[in-house]
């Protein structure tokens, strides 16, 4: 059975403090792994995908990155905008990604 | 392109009520999913379809209804709601194939049942 676990579940920075949260998976064949940002009362808004191990992806203050057994989501120099829950996820080794497996997200503080 | 479109936002039922979350999407995408969302459990798969007439169970099928006639809508049926249905539902679509299925979310339905 497929799973992802995410840590810290909650992460409070204060701003341009940086740190980097955490997705560990487990699946029998990596196909890639998705990030997410979500909003409060909003629906996932898509950010990343992560193919296979050792690739990196950038965008603005946020940069993902791949091994066999986890990825990071690195923020550099936070900004209160950031501020929201991460989440990561991955389709099965086979048959369609539409089933994706999502872990249960980092929620982001960022203060001034 | 307005994306995917959900309605309602928000609902209201007593238990044994029945009811029809909608989704729709106008990006020609063939793929269309359904999740719930509840506290500490992370997003859940419900029911996801390949394309117009083809349907398929997720993790978490149990009390829910889906059909596809079109390419563009993908209506998840409550039958008969009970409090454990109580949670966020997001739709979700992609297109099919090869490294282009990223999945692109509605703003979500929130739904109480009493």
């Amino acid at each position: 059975e497929d799973q992802v676990t995410q840590s810290p579940e909650a992460l409070r920075l204060q701003e341009g403090e940086s740190s980097s949260l955490n997705c560990s998976y487990t699946v029998s064949g990596l196909r890639g792994l998705f990030w997410y940002r979500q909003d409060p009362g909003k629906g996932p808004e898509f950010l990343f995908t992560l193919y296979s191990a050792g690739e990196e992806k950038e965008k603005e203050r946020l940069k993902a990155t791949l091994t066999k057994k986890e990825s990071f989501l690195h923020i550099t120099a936070p900004k209160p905008e950031d501020s929201a829950t991460y989440l990561c996820a991955v389709p099965p080794s086979t048959g369609t990604a539409s089933k994706l497996t999502f872990g249960t997200g980092t929620r982001l503080q960022v203060t001034l | 392109n307005a994306g995917v479109t959900q309605t309602p936002k928000f609902q209201v039922l007593k238990t044994g009520q029945s009811m029809t979350l909608q989704c729709a999407q106008d990006m020609n995408h063939e793929y269309m999913s359904w999740y719930r969302q509840d506290p500490g459990m992370g997003l859940r798969l419900i029911h996801y379809s390949v394309g117009a007439g083809i349907t398929d169970q997720g993790e978490v099928p149990n009390g829910y209804n889906v059909s596809r006639s079109t390419t563009e809508d993908f209506p998840l049926r409550l039958l008969s709601a009970a409090p454990s249905q109580t949670s966020v539902y997001f739709c979700a679509s992609s297109l099919a194939g090869g490294r282009e299925e990223t999945q692109y979310f509605g703003p979500g339905t929130r739904l109480l049942v009493l």
